[in-house]
């Protein structure tokens, strides 16, 4: 099984700051790593899929970067509503398994 | 438009069997697609518990494989969830999701229900 560690567990940022989310894989996964977006009370939302694509109506400001064991999420100018729990996810082979999440606060 | 929602008892006793049904609404669950369950425990993260694909291929998480059982019935649009011999560790929010053939990502979510574990 493929584990997926995500720091920091926790990102204190405002409004307008860069975020920058780090998802590390314990073998590679090639580019087969997802990010997903949770907020308090809602399910997860793709944002990212196979490293760098950004799913279908997600903001530009949201990027994604990276292949084999290192990965990155990053939110160029933070607005209100992208503070959530963002969790990385591999599909390269069974079981899938999903990062820790990274939660980004203000 | 894609909508997914999970049905299914919210107090299950431990020792029984959890059982969950999704139903798939404005796709056809006979499509080129996988069917999957996700569950996330009271304030922790996500886990992957299993996938289906719609022609009914199997594919579970290790860690669950011999409580676990995932269908497909395409007459009803639906698919399901078995977990037997429940504990209180099984108390989670359960999520049914699609994901395409290619790529293979989990892009519609059901809305969650929430599963108790309680005598």
């Amino acid at each position: 099984e493929i584990v997926l560690t995500q720091s920091p567990a926790t990102l204190s940022l405002s409004p307008g700051e860069r975020a920058t989310l780090s998802c590390r894989a314990s073998q590679s996964v090639s580019s087969y790593l997802a990010w997903y977006q949770q907020k308090p009370g809602q399910a997860p939302r793709l944002l990212i899929y196979e490293a760098s694509n950004r799913a279908t109506g997600i903001p530009a400001r949201f990027s994604g970067s990276g292949s084999g064991t290192d990965f990155t999420l990053t939110i160029s100018s933070l607005e209100s509503e992208d503070f959530a729990v963002y969790y990385c996810q591999h599909r390269s082979n069974w079981p899938w398994t999903f990062g820790q999440g990274t939660k980004v606060e203000i | 438009q894609v909508q997914l929602q999970e049905s299914g008892p919210g107090l299950v006793k431990p020792s029984e069997t959890l059982s969950l049904t999704c139903t798939v609404s404005g796709f056809s669950i006979s499509a080129n697609y996988y069917w999957g369950w996700i569950r996330q425990p009271p304030g922790k993260g996500l886990e992957w518990i299993g996938t289906v694909y719609y022609s009914g291929g199997t594919y579970y998480n290790p860690s669950l494989k011999s409580r676990v059982s995932i269908s497909v019935d395409t007459s009803k649009n639906q698919f399901s969830l078995r977990l037997s011999s429940v504990t209180a560790a099984d108390t989670a929010v359960y999520y049914c999701a699609r994901a395409p053939f290619s790529p293979r990502v989990l892009d519609y979510w059901g809305q969650g229900t929430l599963v108790t574990v309680s005598s």
